[in-house]
């Protein structure tokens, strides 16, 4: 059974840092693409950013870049995404997921992990 | 303001059909696949639909997707209780260089 089990969300100052870790299991990790989607509360989802399957091609959003990094470790069956200098604006639900079949369809998703940012 | 347009909400009696549109452009719809997402309240998005039209193992014939030029177009018949979510269309856009989504369009079983 395929399972996403994100980890490392949390309450979290303006300007601070998180990183968050998602533990695959159930599939040969290192075939897969990954991806982190986020879901402000009440909101609707938007995608991070996406990881090759051995991390040397990164796609993520232009409003996003510099402060995120997606990265991951198939030693580890584990994809991270290392925010920093967070803002109001970054507090959601962060899900990790597997694409699949083509590079905007997630075929499994974690239950995500929630990132608040406050003052 | 999302890049892809849905409408906000849409809603049928029990066993009634609905359906869900999703609006673009030629930089992501028109030249690239759909997939369309359901999240019920509280749980994470499940995939319903991928590459336009195709159902991944286990979702029911009841959901149908298709594509035709810049808009694509999800179907629930036999609408069921169950089915009251949110649903999300999604495709990659060659202009942003990433995926882009709708804004969501919350199914209200009357």
């Amino acid at each position: 059974e395929v399972q996403l089990v994100e980890s490392g969300g949390g309450l979290v100052q303006f300007g601070g840092s998180l990183r968050l870790s998602c533990a695959a299991s159930g599939f040969t990790f290192s075939r897969y693409w990954m991806s982190w989607v986020r879901q402000a509360p009440g909101k609707g989802l938007e995608w991070v950013a996406n990881i090759n399957q051995v991390g040397s091609e990164i796609h993520s959003v232009d409003s996003m870049k510099g402060r995120f990094t997606i990265s991951r470790d198939n030693a580890k069956n584990s994809v991270y995404l290392q925010m920093n200098n967070l803002r109001g604006e970054d507090t959601a639900v962060y899900y990790c997921a597997r694409v699949g079949y083509s590079s905007s369809t997630w075929d499994y998703w974690g239950q995500g992990t929630l990132v608040t940012v406050s003052s | 303001q999302s890049v892809l347009t849905q409408p906000p909400s849409v809603s049928a009696a029990p066993g009634q059909k609905v359906t869900i549109s999703c609006s673009g452009s030629s930089s992501n719809i028109g030249n690239n696949y759909v997939s369309w997402y359901q999240q019920l309240p509280g749980t994470a998005p499940k995939l319903l639909i991928y590459e336009n039209n195709k159902r991944p193992s286990g979702i029911p014939d009841r959901f149908s997707g298709s594509k035709s030029g810049t808009s694509a177009t999800l179907g629930i018949t036999g609408l069921q209780t169950g089915d009251e979510a949110d649903y999300y269309c999604g495709t990659w856009d060659s202009s942003l260089s990433g995926v882009v989504f709708g804004g969501g369009t919350k199914v209200t079983v009357l």
